[in-house]
């Protein structure tokens, strides 16, 4: 079946720009993350959706990052007056039920450039 | 908090080579381990896992045992293959989230 769908694949912008990031799960999943993942880095854990609402958010850096998930399914990361330290790779990831120590099922990623 | 260390890459092997990857981590309680793995182009996918001390995950002809008292789940492959060629993640998965490793780049050459 399909797997996690992240679109744009790469997004190039300028630095006090708007940008959103769409990220699509496996249909029926309930659970998705959102990671980033600077350059020689690990991915580093954003934020958890259970459904429609956002159970943990305490990775998200600042209040210029802003996720939403209005009908349970797709996602949208948002990022206002981008930085060039925005600059990365986002991740996202969904699963089953959100159970601790399910697996996650990742996307390719948006590779997002600030200049 | 929870933290893993991981052997920076990238590592460049032959092909038919013998591999580790070491992985140490920090946590309190008895964490689940995982090693995840990212081939170019592609999203991370989990490679196996081991639930507590002295498991042994496998998968693919890697393998990893969780080792309580050197707190490490190092990686190894008897005979690598240039379609191995990847980054490859060591991951403690928390109560939703999961803390990565930096990642070790592996270039197997024929």
């Amino acid at each position: 079946g399909a797997g996690v769908s992240q679109t744009p694949s790469n997004k190039v912008t300028e630095k006090g720009k708007y940008v959103e990031l769409r990220c699509d799960p496996i249909s029926g999943h309930t659970a998705l993350y959102w990671y980033r993942q600077s350059l020689g880095q690990g991915p580093e854990f954003l934020i958890y959706f259970q459904g429609t609402g956002a159970a943990d958010d305490s990775g998200l850096p600042n209040d210029r990052f802003f996720a939403v998930r209005p009908e349970g399914s797709v996602s949208t990361l948002k990022i206002q007056r981008t930085e060039r330290g925005d600059s990365a790779v986002y991740l996202c990831a969904s699963s089953l039920t959100g159970r601790a120590l399910e697996t996650q099922y990742f996307g390719p990623g948006t590779r997002l450039l600030v200049l | 908090g929870n933290s893993v260390t991981q052997m920076e890459g990238p590592v460049t092997l032959s092909e038919e080579a013998f591999l580790t990857i070491n992985c140490t981590y920090t946590a309190t309680g008895y964490p689940s381990l995982f090693w995840y793995v990212q081939y170019p182009g592609e999203g991370l996918q989990l490679l196996l896992k081991a639930t507590k001390a002295d498991d042994k995950g496998s998968n693919k002809g890697f393998e990893a045992t969780y080792r309580k008292e050197t707190t490490s789940f190092h990686l190894e492959k008897g005979s690598v293959q240039v379609s191995d060629s990847a980054v490859y993640f060591c991951a403690l998965p928390g109560y939703q989230k999961v803390t990565f490793g930096i990642g070790t780049k592996l270039q197997v050459i024929p």
